[in-house]
């Protein structure tokens, strides 16, 4: 059973645009939802997190919105550039040194 | 910021071979190492999760006799991946928690292919 279910499974955006990716989770234990991004042939790299605590973090382009009682949260990209281009995964988990649930990804393309 | 590593990056093996996969905290302990496996444009399946001293603890439908998983120092985890197959071909990647935060660092990941 898939613990983060993440939308949509592709997505391509212009130059400039927003990107909004979402995820849903079921368990209310999990307590730390990160993003990540991959580009081919590469290992994961952190982009932003979030605790339930709050429903917003801003860093930079990057924005996390949370919604606890919907238990979704979403990544936005604002001002979307080529380099943007890669595959986002969200991910829960449920406390320190603890597994994460990754969800299924998301593969963004930029076009100029 | 923590940086961890892997080694090799790229690896060739023969089938019925062995090969092992290195993944070093560089400036950071990890007291807890998780590996993982993904295919292409897929997302990550964890392996097994490992703490330092400790055998690893394998999810269902990993074989560990097959994928050895040895955490013997803070800083080193080693995947040993035993008589290999061509289904064992794959990208493996590791990651690290030091245990002070929530944060997974993640290595750069190590292709795997078998002929």
């Amino acid at each position: 059973q898939q613990q983060v279910k993440q939308s949509p499974q592709s997505l391509i955006v212009q130059k400039g645009g927003i990107s909004i990716i979402n995820c849903a989770y079921e368990n209310t234990a999990f307590d730390y939802f990160p993003w990540y991004q991959q580009f081919p042939g590469k290992g994961p790299a952190l982009l932003i997190a979030i605790r339930p605590d709050v429903s917003e973090k801003k860093e930079g382009r990057f924005t996390i919105s949370f919604n606890k009682s919907a238990k979704q949260f979403s990544l936005h990209i604002m001002d979307s550039q080529p380099g943007d281009s890669a595959t986002y995964f969200c991910a829960a988990s449920t406390g320190t040194g603890n597994q994460f649930y990754f969800g299924t990804g998301t593969s963004l393309t930029v076009i100029p | 910021g923590a940086v961890v590593s892997q080694h090799p990056s790229w690896v060739i093996c023969k089938s019925g071979t062995s090969v092992k996969i290195e993944c070093r905290s560089l400036d950071f302990q990890a007291t807890t190492m998780f590996w993982y496996r993904q295919f292409p444009k897929q997302s990550l399946m964890l392996m097994a999760t490992s703490n330092e001293g400790s055998k690893a603890t394998y999810e269902q439908g990993v074989e560990k006799d097959k994928f050895l998983i040895n955490h013997a120092s803070l800083t080193l985890s080693t995947l040993t991946v035993t008589s290999a197959h061509p289904e064992d071909s794959s990208f493996y990647i590791c990651s690290a928690s030091s245990g002070q935060s929530s944060e997974q660092y993640f290595g750069p990941g190590t292709r795997l292919t078998v002929t």
